[in-house]
Formats: C-alpha cells, structure tokens, sequence
C-alpha cells in the first residue's frame, strides 16, 4: 500500500513558466488537500477537495489551480510561477471530512 | 478563526530525559487536535488525536497529549526520549470546512534536538 504519493520529489522553475504538481493516493479516500509550507511556519491549505468533480479553495490559492477528475488523483497546477510560490507542498487525503489525514512526501519547488 | 500556537521553536533535551512539547489553540468549538511529526526531507506522520472522550491520548512511539479545555491546550509528552525522536513536531486544530471536509491549522512547529 503506497499511501499518498507525489511527484516531482523537486523542482525548479523560472520566473513565469507553469508547472503540475501530481498527487495520487490509493486508499480510496475521497477528501483530499494541498497544502503548502514555508520556512519556520505550519502549514496552509491551498486547495480541497471532497469528492471527484468537486473542489474549493483553502486559505492561500491565488496563483493556484486543481482538478480532481478522479477519487485517485488530485494534481495542484501553477499558471505562472513566481519567487512567492518557492515552498514544499504537501499532498494529504482522509477517509472521512473529520478523519486523520495522511500526507504525502512533499514536492520542493524553486522558483528564480 | 482558529489557530495554534507553539511557543518553543527549539528544544534540547537529553536521551532518557521526558519531554513536554506546548501547544495551545484558539477554537470556538470542540476541537479536533492533532499532534504530526515530520522527519528532515520528510512527509508529516500523526502521532496521535483527540476527537472527544478521554482527555489522555495515546499515541505512536510511547508519546502520549492531554486535552485541558479550561487552558485551551493539548501539550504532549513523551517520559523518555530516544535519539530518533529527534525531529520537528506540529500540532494542528481542525475545523470543519463549508463544502465539507477539515481544515487543519498548524503551528509553527517545535524543532527536538536530542543529546546523545
């Protein structure tokens, strides 16, 4: 059982270009997050979605766009990358809309 | 809104030596608490939570938390500390979203040194 998985591992960008941040979980779990962290700070929620086909923003998600076309997937896209979205962004599903999320790995982009 | 507050950034504590890591929340209702332990280069793995019922909870690792509703905290413990214990802890609070789905919020994290 993989759990939450994300690719890439890590990633730089240039200023302007776009990237997808892919995230895949196999347990079946329909509530789904991304997250991102910043140096010396918790986590914020860019983006959530409870089910395939329905999605709605966290507390950060200018800049940033998902799709959740199935209950496995949940790619996090950046349109035009800029130096304020450098950060490691974690992938995290649960079971249930209380229950115990499970993160994935993180990605670490760079932008320049 | 809800927040979490860590007020150590570092710890330094001996192995063998118990541990007490602070955390206090701010949330209107009851809270779901988290503790998460993330590992350099890691992902955050949950050590332990509190829904509701006992206020002692049990976690991985031999960690254990106590919810004090009267002092808006949920402190964990650990009696003895091993050399792999080292690494960053998070506590978090979550709370329901409109479309469904929770929240969580996190503090900022209390980075554990242990001395050999």
């Amino acid at each position: 059982n993989a759990g939450v998985t994300q690719t890439p591992k890590f990633r730089i960008l240039k200023i302007g270009q776009s990237m997808t941040l892919q995230c895949t979980q196999d347990m079946n779990h329909n509530y789904m997050y991304w997250y991102r962290q910043d140096p010396g700070m918790g986590l914020k929620l860019i983006y959530y979605s409870v089910g395939a086909g329905i999605t709605d923003k966290g507390e950060v998600p200018n800049g940033y766009n998902v799709s959740r076309s199935t209950t496995e997937d949940f790619p996090l896209r950046l349109e035009l990358a800029a130096p304020s979205q450098t950060s490691v962004y974690f992938c995290a599903s649960s079971y249930t809309g209380s229950g115990t999320q499970y993160f994935g790995p993180g990605t670490r982009l760079l932008v320049l | 809104a809800q927040s979490v507050t860590q007020p150590d950034i570092h710890i330094t504590v001996s192995e063998g030596a118990s541990l007490e890591l602070r955390c206090n929340y701010s949330y209107g209702a009851t809270p779901y608490l988290f503790w998460y332990v993330q590992s350099p280069g890691q992902g955050l793995q949950l050590l332990l939570k509190y829904f509701s019922g006992d206020t002692l909870v049990q976690g991985i690792k031999g960690f254990e938390a106590e919810f004090k509703r009267s002092q808006s905290s949920f402190n964990l413990r650990k009696p003895s500390v091993h050399w792999s214990d080292a690494a960053e802890y998070f506590c978090a609070v979550g709370a329901e979203l409109t479309g469904g789905g929770n929240k969580l919020t996190f503090g900022t994290g209390t980075q554990l040194k242990v001395e050999l």
